[in-house]
């Protein structure tokens, strides 16, 4: 089972609906959860982090946690042509001192 | 603030010839450092990570190596590439293990 899962796409959305996006992880002890936006031949960029269960809002993105269910997801209201990319969930592996990413989502916004 | 320098952008070299990559981080001490590889299309493969001067921690076995000679410099060296070696690679920095990391630019390395 590989650490972080999760969906790879891609995932096509209207322009102005929400967008979801969903990650889950397989070490329970995990502390720290983190969403990057990846533009085609860019490096990642930091957009969201969570660390306790629930809900997390910053502008048009949430990022929503669930430690029993090890899952966490990002939701883009309002989704516009500019979010279109990869995204990125990052966990922090509590115990291995390190980052590991899941594989990334394709989003595509369509106008 | 801290920054995160990353060298060179693009890189073409041929198989069987050495590779070296240098980061340098700016404005912290004692960073966590991460070596990521993330092939055309795919995710972000971690391949080494040091919590401190000479201390690597290395994911997957391959003709690649680490080294941090310094508390904020990390290089990722091959004797002789290969093929498969060909990727945008990424240096990264955390404060600590729980925190987010922070990128440089990359470097697009071609083995042809």
């Amino acid at each position: 089972q590989k650490e972080v899962e999760q969906n790879s796409g891609p995932l096509s959305v209207p322009e102005g609906a929400i967008a979801s996006l969903n990650c889950t992880y397989s070490d329970r002890g995990s502390q720290s959860f983190f969403w990057y936006r990846q533009y085609s031949g860019k490096s990642p960029e930091l957009i969201m982090f969570i660390y306790s269960n629930g809900d997390k809002e910053d502008g048009r993105f949430t990022a929503q946690l669930n430690k029993a269910s090890q899952y966490v997801s990002l939701l883009i209201r309002d989704s516009q042509p500019s979010d279109s990319a990869t995204y990125l969930c990052a966990v922090g592996i509590q115990g291995a001192q390190k980052l590991v990413f899941g594989q990334g989502t394709r989003l595509t916004i369509n106008p | 603030s801290q920054t995160i320098h990353q060298w060179p952008a693009t890189l073409v070299q041929p198989v069987g010839s050495p590779l070296s990559l240098e980061c340098t981080v700016e404005g912290t001490s004692n960073p966590n450092l991460y070596w990521y590889r993330q092939a055309a299309g795919r995710g972000l493969q971690l391949l080494f990570y040091s919590v401190g001067i000479g201390q690597i921690s290395s994911e997957v076995p391959q003709n690649l190596s680490a080294s941090r000679p310094q508390d904020r410099q990390f290089i990722l060296s091959s004797k002789k590439l290969l093929l498969s070696d060909s990727g945008f690679y990424l240096c990264a920095w955390s404060v600590t293990t729980f925190s987010e990391a922070f990128f440089g630019q990359g470097t697009r390395l071609t083995v042809v």
